[in-house]
């Protein structure tokens, strides 16, 4: 069936590196991509998604690229900050369906 | 635009009883899914409403059922609780079509 990957966490990285959080996923046709962030205490937050092979999906800095070859998503961003300490959830969809599948998560702590 | 609200926040209950969570859709939107989080894991999959139907289900027993209203705001009701069922309830809206889902901030159940 279909399902997302994601590197476990905890990252733990300094305020100004960068940030890669890998994805990958399984799907037998071409899903629409996902980055969900959720805050501490929190709901689902939509960070970028992109819907076919090589498209950049971008907000407030971070990016991910959907490659269709690797089929992979993975999450970057240049310089992160304290407050995009979160946890970070890869997900898709099929065109034909009606659910989002989640990955299990990859909790980012940023120190000052 | 009013962005999708859930109630209660929190709740807490004892095996065996049941409860029903709600949902206000985002304005604009037709359709409403529901995921249940566990702790440390990624958003599942319950159901999802357009309509006033039930659009789709996941792996849940039949003790988990849903409602639409006209409005669009809907309910998640659990019967017979069992501990397991202790998780953060989400809500989505959607509009019917559209691949992008946009969540609450989510129902706290803990289940004693």
């Amino acid at each position: 069936g279909n399902s997302v990957t994601q590197m476990e966490g905890p990252v733990t990285l300094s305020e100004e590196a960068f940030l890669t959080i890998n994805c990958t996923y399984t799907a037998t046709g071409y899903p629409s991509l996902f980055w969900y962030v959720q805050y501490p205490g929190e709901g689902l937050q939509l960070l970028l998604k992109a819907t076919k092979a090589d498209d950049k999906g971008s907000n407030k800095g971070f990016e991910a690229t959907y490659r269709k070859e690797t089929t992979s998503f993975h999450l970057e961003k240049g310089s992160v900050q304290v407050s995009d300490s979160a946890v970070y959830f890869c997900a898709l969809i099929m065109d034909s369906s009606y659910k989002l599948i989640f990955g299990s998560g990859t909790r980012l702590l940023v120190r000052p | 635009e009013t962005g999708v609200t859930q109630s209660p926040t929190h709740l807490i209950k004892t095996r065996g009883q049941q409860v029903t969570l709600r949902c206000s859709s985002q304005s604009g939107h037709n359709t409403v899914s529901w995921y249940q989080q566990a702790l440390g894991q990624g958003p599942q999959f319950i159901f999802q409403y357009y309509r006033e139907e039930e659009n789709g289900r996941g792996n849940f027993p039949p003790r988990f059922s849903g409602l639409q209203f006209p409005n669009y705001s809907s309910e998640l009701n659990v019967n017979a609780l069992e501990l397991d069922d202790s998780a953060l309830y989400l809500c989505a809206s959607s509009s019917s079509g559209a691949d992008t889902q946009y969540f609450g901030p989510g129902t706290r159940l803990t289940v004693l």
